[in-house]
């Protein structure tokens, strides 16, 4: 069965580094990758999508990289700000996949300190 | 404001009880999920539908019900059979031709 993985539960950086974040998935490669935001007690907050046929994808300070090679997407947050802490979904969505369901990750909670 | 709503925020229901949370939206989009996540966990998805009248289960569909009367309204129960209900629940709906989906603030069920 597919599973996907996320770096460590969580990750603790300084204001103003850059935070990357890991979802590696074993077996079939998606079609599509996604990365969600979500804040405690809220629902996910889409960030970004990747095509399988894309190497990166970029929105403002956020970065995404797909090698379907290594089966990995890597995040990247830029010069990372305290509001940035929250947790990090990598969401998966196959090619004929019924009626777009997606498969999530555990998340990686980040936490940027000043 | 268009948008996905779910009530209540906080629900409490005793043992044995059958408790529906609703899913209403305005977005105009054809598909709709419901989810559920505990503590370090993933989201599990429990049921999903495409159109009105139709719904296909998810991976943990055992112990929950659902019906889809409306486009907008996705409501979901959890029957006494549902072994484990205390959780967020969160409700999800995308657009036809889009992957990208659009959450509900999530409802916390408690059951004791």
């Amino acid at each position: 069965s597919q599973k996907i993985e996320q770096n460590s539960e969580a990750l603790n950086i300084q204001e103003g580094k850059t935070a990357t974040l890991t979802c590696n998935y074993t077996n079939y490669s998606p079609a599509y990758l996604q990365w969600y935001r979500q804040d405690p007690g809220r629902g996910p907050v889409f960030l970004l999508l990747i095509r399988e046929n894309e190497k990166e994808k970029r929105k403002e300070r956020l970065k995404v990289t797909f090698d379907t090679t290594l089966k990995q997407s890597l995040f990247h947050i830029t010069a990372s700000q305290p509001a940035d802490s929250a947790t990090y979904l990598c969401a998966l969505l196959f090619r004929g996949s019924t009626l777009g369901r997606l498969y999530f990750g555990r998340g990686t909670q980040l936490t940027v300190w000043p | 404001d268009g948008g996905i709503t779910q009530s209540p925020k906080y629900l409490f229901r005793k043992e044995g009880q059958n408790v529906t949370l609703s899913c209403e939206q305005n977005l105009n989009h054809d598909a709709m999920y419901w989810y559920r996540q505990d503590p370090g966990q993933g989201l599990r998805l429990i049921y999903y539908s495409q159109i009105v009248n139709d719904f296909q289960k998810g991976d943990i569909a055992e112990g929950y019900s659902v019906s889809r009367e409306k486009k907008e309204s996705f409501p979901l129960t959890v029957t006494s059979a549902q072994k484990n209900p205390t959780a967020f629940y969160l409700c999800a709906s995308a657009g036809t031709g889009s992957y990208e989906q659009y959450f509900g603030p999530g409802t916390r069920l408690t059951v004791t």
